[in-house]
C-alpha cells in the first residue's frame, strides 16, 4: 500500500530535551516535506526537500533540522524543543512533475498521519 | 512573500444548504491551486486548478479559478453532515506549497 508514515504519532516532552518525528514513504517520490498546522494558521511550510542531499528551508525554519541521507527518508529534528513548537506535524511527499506545474503531478502529495507535539 | 487568504475562517450550515468557500492570493510565480479537504487527520487531496474559467466537478463539489481576480472558489451543493471539515486551499509556484489558514465548514442536520 503506497503510504506515508510518521513516528511517533503523539508526543509529549519537555522543553529542551532533543527529539527527531521519523517520516517515511514507500513510493520513491523525490519531493518531501514537513509541516506545522496551527489553529488560524493553517500549513506552514518548515522544510522541503527536492531530492536526496537537497534540502531547503520553507516558511518557518527556525528551531528544526531536517536530513534526506535517503529517498524514502526524510526526518525532523528538534535540537532544543520549545513550547511554541507545539504543534500538529505532517509530513508529505510526491513525486516530481511537471516544472510548469500544468500535470497531475501536484495530485499526487500525498500527507502522512500526522504526529501531535506537545512540548512542556 | 507568497500569501494565500480563504474565507470565511468559519461557516455553520444546514444540511441540504449550498456552500461557496472562497480562496485569493498573492504569488510572484503563480503555477496552480489547489483544494484539500482535511476531517480529523491529514489533508486529502480534492482539485487542482491551473486555467482560469474552467471548472472541475466532483460530485457536488466543484471549484472554479479566476487568474484576473487572483481567487478560486469551492462549492458544495446539498450539503451532508459527512461534509463537516476544514477545507484548505494552496498554491504552488514550484517546489513549495503555499496553504491559506483553511475555512472549518460544520453542517448541522
Amino acid at each position: 500500500e503506497a503510504q506515508v508514515t510518521q513516528n511517533p504519532r503523539y508526543l509529549i516532552t519537555v522543553t529542551g530535551k532533543k527529539l527527531t518525528v521519523t517520516c517515511s514513504q514507500n513510493m520513491n517520490h523525490e519531493y518531501m516535506s514537513w509541516y506545522r498546522q496551527d489553529p488560524g494558521l493553517g500549513l506552514r511550510q518548515i522544510y522541503y526537500s527536492m531530492n536526496v542531499e537537497v534540502t531547503d528551508k520553507g516558511d518557518v525554519p527556525e528551531g528544526y533540522k531536517v536530513s534526506r541521507k535517503e529517498k524514502r527518508n526524510f526526518p525532523l529534528i528538534l535540537e532544543s524543543p520549545s513550547p511554541n513548537q507545539t504543534s500538529l506535524y505532517f509530513c508529505a511527499s510526491r513525486r516530481r512533475g511537471s516544472e510548469t506545474g500544468a500535470t497531475s503531478s501536484y495530485n499526487e502529495q500525498f500527507f502522512g498521519p500526522g504526529t501531535r507535539l506537545t512540548v512542556l | 512573500e507568497d500569501k494565500v487568504v480563504q474565507s470565511p475562517l468559519s461557516l455553520v450550515v444546514h444540511e441540504g444548504d449550498t456552500v461557496t468557500l472562497n480562496c485569493s492570493y498573492e504569488v510572484t510565480n503563480f503555477r496552480s491551486l489547489l483544494w484539500y479537504k482535511q476531517e480529523k487527520k491529514a489533508p486529502t487531496f480534492l482539485f487542482m486548478l491551473t486555467s482560469s474559467g474552467i471548472e472541475k466537478k466532483s460530485g457536488r463539489l466543484s471549484s472554479i479559478l479566476d487568474k484576473k481576480e487572483l481567487s478560486s472558489i469551492l462549492n458544495i451543493t446539498a450539503t451532508q453532515t459527512g461534509d463537516s471539515a476544514i477545507y484548505l486551499c494552496a498554491e504552488t509556484s514550484g517546489s513549495r506549497l503555499t496553504f491559506g489558514e483553511g475555512t472549518q465548514l460544520t453542517v448541522n442536520p
